[in-house]
């Protein structure tokens, strides 16, 4: 059973461009979280989201980002016109149910130059 | 609104010795949930432990333990004969049982441990 994938692992933007990161959930889990993870900030909840629904985004920056998880394909976290700032490891989770441990994949390193 | 303090930021110790990450939280709700999770310097996060808030026993597996206790709010991780591989930094996490707070995982700060040969 192949655990969470994320791709791509390491993705360098300039500023103004956009990001987008892509999370394969593991086999059977409906329910995906993603989280970023600052040097100065520790990890912090991001987006909670199940197929076709957004279920909690009180973590997320209110600009410049979404997030969505299809009825078909990968979940995606999307940052737009990013900056300096957003330069951080952005990890993924999934679980089978909402409660149940989340287990996380490698995270993706965005750096913004 | 939800806390997880880890107060220690580091921990140095040599091979063998035992060594014990503290834990502290804070919740208003009665009903929930904790966890540590452990990042090897490759990177990712990996599961290690969940316990719910009426499960208050021990739990031992390997050279891993946790104690969990409601009247410190404190949920404490011990390594016994620490290895150089357990060189991470751990997390410790809670959720709430809200219809969606349930899905939000409340880091800690996270404890560097170091185990030298």
């Amino acid at each position: 059973n192949a655990g969470v994938m994320q791709n791509p692992r390491h993705l360098v933007r300039r500023r103004g461009q956009e990001a987008r990161l892509r999370c394969s959930p593991m086999k059977g889990h409906s329910h995906v979280y993603w989280y970023r993870q600052l040097p100065e900030e520790g990890l912090k909840f991001m987006v909670y989201l199940q197929k076709e629904n957004i279920i909690d985004e009180s973590g997320m920056p209110k600009e410049r980002f979404s997030a969505e998880f299809p009825k078909e394909g990968p979940s995606i976290l999307r940052i737009q016109q990013v900056v300096r700032g957003d330069s951080a490891a952005y990890f993924c989770a999934s679980s089978p149910n909402y409660r149940d441990e989340q287990y996380f994949g490698p995270g993706t390193r965005l750096t913004v130059t | 609104a939800q806390k997880v303090t880890q107060a220690q930021t580091e921990i140095s110790v040599v091979e063998k010795e035992d060594v014990t990450l503290d834990c502290v939280y804070e919740t208003r709700d009665t009903t929930y949930y904790l966890f540590w999770y452990k990042q090897p310097p490759s990177g990712e996060l990996v599961f290690l432990i969940r316990r719910n808030s009426f499960d208050e026993q021990n739990e031992i597996s390997g050279r891993y333990s946790w104690n969990f206790q409601k009247s410190t709010s404190s949920f404490n991780f011990t390594i016994t004969a620490s290895q150089v591989v357990d060189s991470a930094v751990y997390f410790c996490a809670l959720s709430e049982a809200g219809e969606t707070s349930g899905s939000r995982l409340t880091f800690g700060e996270g404890t560097q441990l170091t185990v030298n040969p």
